[in-house]
């Protein structure tokens, strides 16, 4: 599988944004997971969204972020938008032997 | 959880280097585990993933010869073991527990490794 990111987005603090996660042909029902990496950070685990659409966070995940799905694309939607989620968005997928991620998304909150 | 990491360091392209990986709070031994690396300015890029019992593991094709990932469930650490480093390999190497058949859900800090002349 091949996972598709837009590089960059922006929103104002206190709107919301979608950003998406784009599954390669042949693998829309594949399962992915969100990670955040601010700023000189390690990454950390947001949630797994299904192909259904049924989003689950990792544990401390504020209710903020949800997840969901249509077809091939899996989003990741952020809520209030706080000047912390200012970061690097990744989406991951695997499959038998393989594991993947996308090539990361920069938020920017204006 | 708790996924320290250790070992990283300057190295110059042909050497050796070997990461660890010391994991706590969780049943290590039920869970596969990956290390997953950033090369500076880059994104995340799957190197290896090692089954629970260690009998499977998983290389990405550009460590895949070079890199040897084993885990030690009587002591709940993991090692990687790098060979023929090159400047490609400088990055950020992070620990990474999974999900069982899923994605990651607990990542380390990282530990940096340099590859230069």
């Amino acid at each position: 599988p091949v996972l598709t990111q837009s590089s960059s987005a922006s929103a104002s603090l206190g709107s919301s944004v979608k950003l998406t996660c784009t599954l390669s042909s042949g693998h829309s029902s594949y399962i992915i997971a969100w990670h955040q990496q601010q700023p000189g950070k390690a990454p950390r685990f947001l949630m797994q969204v299904e192909g259904s659409g049924t989003y689950n966070k990792g544990s401390g995940v504020p209710d903020r972020f949800s997840g969901s799905s249509s077809g091939a694309d899996r989003y990741l939607t952020i809520s209030n938008l706080q000047s912390e989620d200012e970061a690097d968005y990744y989406c991951e997928t695997w499959d038998t032997d393989t594991r993947v991620f996308g090539g990361g998304t920069e938020l920017i909150v204006l | 959880v708790q996924l320290l990491e250790s070992g990283g360091g300057f190295v110059q392209p042909g050497g050796s280097l070997r990461l660890s990986c010391a994991a706590s709070g969780f049943s290590f031994s039920n869970y596969p585990m990956s290390w997953v690396r950033q090369a500076p300015g880059k994104g995340l890029e799957c190197v290896s993933v090692i089954s629970p019992g260690g009998g499977t593991t998983y290389y990405a094709d550009s460590v895949k010869g070079r890199f040897t990932f084993s885990r030690d469930n009587s002591k709940n650490m993991l090692s990687l073991q790098m060979n023929s480093l090159r400047a490609e390999d400088t990055a950020i190497y992070y620990c990474a527990k999974l999900i069982t058949a899923g994605g990651t859900d607990y990542w380390g800090q990282g530990t940096v490794v340099t590859v230069s002349s």
